[in-house]
């Protein structure tokens, strides 16, 4: 069965900062990654995706996220931190066969300090 | 872009009331699910529906039943809500289940029952 492990809870950062929110994944074969992101009352929207190719994959909103088969890791990185930037983030993972059935994260929250 | 809409946004029922969160999108997406977002549990899929006249069990579906009423709509039912199922509801659509999987989430249905 496939899993999502995101270590971090709550991520606390100064704006400018870097970030790196961590993410790893059990699947068997290749799987489809996703990033996304929760901005409090909304719904989840797409920051980016990894399905085969190039191993680091640009998303929206200045992040990148780099696909690393021998950790089992797909982690979300952003050189900047803007104080918009505060939400809740999720890592997904999706069969190549299903992979609208994608398995959650159970998501890291990150504040922004001034 | 109305993209996926959700009703009602908040709710409030008393154990053993029946309910329908309904869900629309204009995406022409074929495939459609129900997540439920629970604090520190990430989503947990309830329910997905591949393509219009089909619907599947997800990973959490005891106490619901869902309706594809047509390709845009897909509702959910809670026949005799229960304290366990107080959470943020969330529909979601993608072009199928097995493909690329991108999801688009509606903003959510926060659902109290005492």
């Amino acid at each position: 069965a496939q899993s999502v492990t995101q270590p971090d809870i709550h991520i606390t950062v100064s704006e400018g900062a870097s970030l790196e929110l961590r993410c790893n994944y059990s699947y068997g074969a290749t799987p489809y990654l996703f990033w996304y992101v929760q901005s409090p009352g909304q719904g989840l929207q797409l920051l980016l995706k990894y399905f085969s190719g190039d191993t680091l994959v640009q998303g929206i909103k200045g992040f990148e996220a780099e696909f690393k088969r021998s950790q089992s890791s797909f982690n979300l990185r952003k050189p900047s931190v803007h104080w918009s930037d505060a939400a809740e983030y999720f890592c997904a993972v999706g069969a190549p066969t299903n992979a609208g059935k994608s398995t959650f994260g159970d998501g890291t929250t990150l504040t922004v300090k001034p | 872009n109305a993209g996926v809409t959700q009703t009602p946004k908040f709710q409030v029922l008393k154990t053993g009331q029946s309910m329908t969160l309904q869900c629309a999108q204009d995406m022409n997406h074929n495939s459609m699910y129900w997540y439920r977002q629970d604090p520190g549990m990430g989503l947990r899929l309830i329910y997905y529906s591949a393509s219009e006249g089909t619907t599947d069990k997800g990973e959490v579906p005891n106490g619901y039943n869902v309706s594809r009423l047509n390709k845009r709509e897909f509702s959910l039912r809670l026949e005799s809500a229960a304290p366990s199922q107080t959470s943020v509801y969330f529909c979601a659509s993608s072009w199928t289940s097995s493909d690329t999987g991108e999801l688009f989430f509606g903003e959510g249905s926060r659902l109290t029952v005492l």
